[in-house]
């Protein structure tokens, strides 16, 4: 079955630092992948998506790359600001019109 | 409105109690999609309609859980005889088509304690 794995959390960091949150995923067939976040007190937002092998997927100065032959999708920042702290989510869509999630990463940026 | 409404935003029911929980999609999105999120874990799957249809309702845990959307818009999330074991949050999302790439936009979500 399809799966997601992301790294735990906490992340902590200063603001300005460099961001990475690990994500690998196990799928049958060609998935499209996904960060989405949830600020404190909102709903899930999506940050970016790639849907085919090799693409990067960007926003907001996140980026993410779909490797398959390391079956990853890891999300970096170069330089994180106190308004990133939030829960962050990998996810995995494999042909069907649902997703699957990972358990979630918090960051917690400090001034 | 402008986005996925959730009502109530938080709800607390005895063990054994009957709850109905709405979900209002963005006007126009014809697939719409409930998941259940547990302290600590990632949301996970429940149902999805494509209209008025349930097109995979595979994450239904058991037959306590059951879910309408008789006109294609709002949706009811109905559990019976709640357990303690439900509590959890209950996300809505609806896009415009139940396809791959199609952005699927998540309401706050209803936090279900069952006591």
């Amino acid at each position: 079955g399809n799966s997601v794995t992301q790294m735990e959390g906490p992340v902590t960091l200063s603001e300005e630092a460099f961001l990475t949150i690990n994500c690998t995923y196990t799928a049958t067939g060609y998935p499209s992948l996904f960060w989405y976040v949830q600020y404190p007190g909102e709903g899930l937002q999506l940050l970016l998506k790639a849907t085919k092998a090799d693409d990067k997927g960007s926003n907001k100065g996140f980026e993410a790359t779909y490797r398959k032959e390391t079956t990853s999708f890891h999300l970096e920042k170069g330089s994180v600001q106190v308004s990133d702290s939030a829960v962050y989510f990998c996810a995995l869509n494999s042909g069907y019109s649902t997703l699957t999630f990972g358990k979630g990463t918090m960051l917690l940026v400090s001034p | 409105g402008a986005g996925v409404s959730q009502t109530p935003s938080n709800k607390v029911t005895e063990k054994g109690k009957y709850v109905e929980l709405r979900c209002d999609p963005i006007s126009g999105h014809t697939a719409l999609y409930w998941y259940r999120q547990s302290l600590g874990q990632g949301p996970e799957f429940l149902i999805y309609f494509q209209g008025t249809g349930a097109a995979d309702d595979s994450g239904l845990p058991n037959d306590r859980f059951f879910a309408v959307r008789p006109e294609g818009s709002v949706s009811t999330l109905k559990i019976q005889r709640t357990e303690r074991g439900d509590s959890a949050v209950y996300l809505c999302a609806s896009s415009l088509e139940g396809q791959l790439f199609t952005e699927a936009f998540f309401g706050q979500g209803t936090r279900l304690t069952v006591v």
